[in-house]
């Protein structure tokens, strides 16, 4: 299957501070890749759908000014978190569709989990 | 509101034995429907993908779709004890994304 790196796999920040974390499609190029957060004993919430060459479509609540998306590039999206808060800590996860199988089918990169203390 | 449900578990299994999950949706419209597995304190990996009402088989996997009922399910043969995790049912909808489920945790003790 289609590989996906993400990076940082954690991170430790200062409330108030803003945190980057970048996904990579390895061995294929993503027009599109998804944005996801999972909190403990949750399932995972879509956050965002973001797409190469334009703006991303944020899911009805959450912040597009506080959750910044940029899709560069065919191969990396990079999610920031602005001004973060101890109720950010979660676990970020991205993913991309592989054009080269099925349309449909995402890929997970390994997931950020981020801690705002 | 789009909604995947399925039973938070524990679904427990002795070892060798059939682990069934189940998995509701209330999109009709839903076409493309997934299976992932998800280790503790790790992300998703993709196990099924089916699209067609009727069985899927690969390897130790079987996946079952019945779009009428709006159900899905997968069949775990053989459960190893290294199968321990949960499993998150995912649908997809318009443009592409998925609804995913809370996920079931199953258990295979040796």
């Amino acid at each position: 299957g289609a590989v996906v790196s993400q990076h940082p796999s954690r991170v430790i920040c200062k409330s108030g501070t803003s945190v980057k974390i970048e996904c990579r499609s390895l061995d294929f190029q993503a027009t599109t890749m998804f944005w996801y957060r999972q909190f403990p004993k949750q399932s995972l919430m879509l956050m965002a759908t973001s797409n190469e060459g334009s703006k991303a479509t944020y899911e009805q609540g959450v912040e597009k000014d506080k959750f910044l998306i940029n899709h560069a590039s065919l191969t990396l999206s990079t999610l920031t978190v602005t001004s973060a808060h101890p109720e950010d800590s979660s676990f970020y996860i991205c993913s991309a569709r592989d054009p080269g199988g099925r349309s449909e089918t995402q890929y997970f990169g390994p997931g950020t989990r981020l801690l705002v203390l | 509101q789009k909604e995947v449900e399925q039973n938070s578990g524990p679904l427990s299994v002795p070892e060798g034995a059939i682990a069934s999950l189940n998995c509701t949706y209330s999109d009709r419209g839903s076409q493309s429907f997934f299976w992932y597995r998800q280790y503790s304190g790790k992300s998703p990996e993709l196990i099924m993908s089916i699209y067609s009402n009727g069985d899927k088989e690969d390897g130790r996997f079987t996946a079952q779709l019945n779009k009428a009922s709006q159900y899905v399910s997968l069949l775990i043969r053989d459960s190893q004890p290294s199968d321990s995790a949960t499993y998150l049912c995912a649908v997809q909808g318009r443009y592409s994304t998925l609804t995913f489920g809370k996920g079931t945790m199953l258990l295979v003790s040796p």
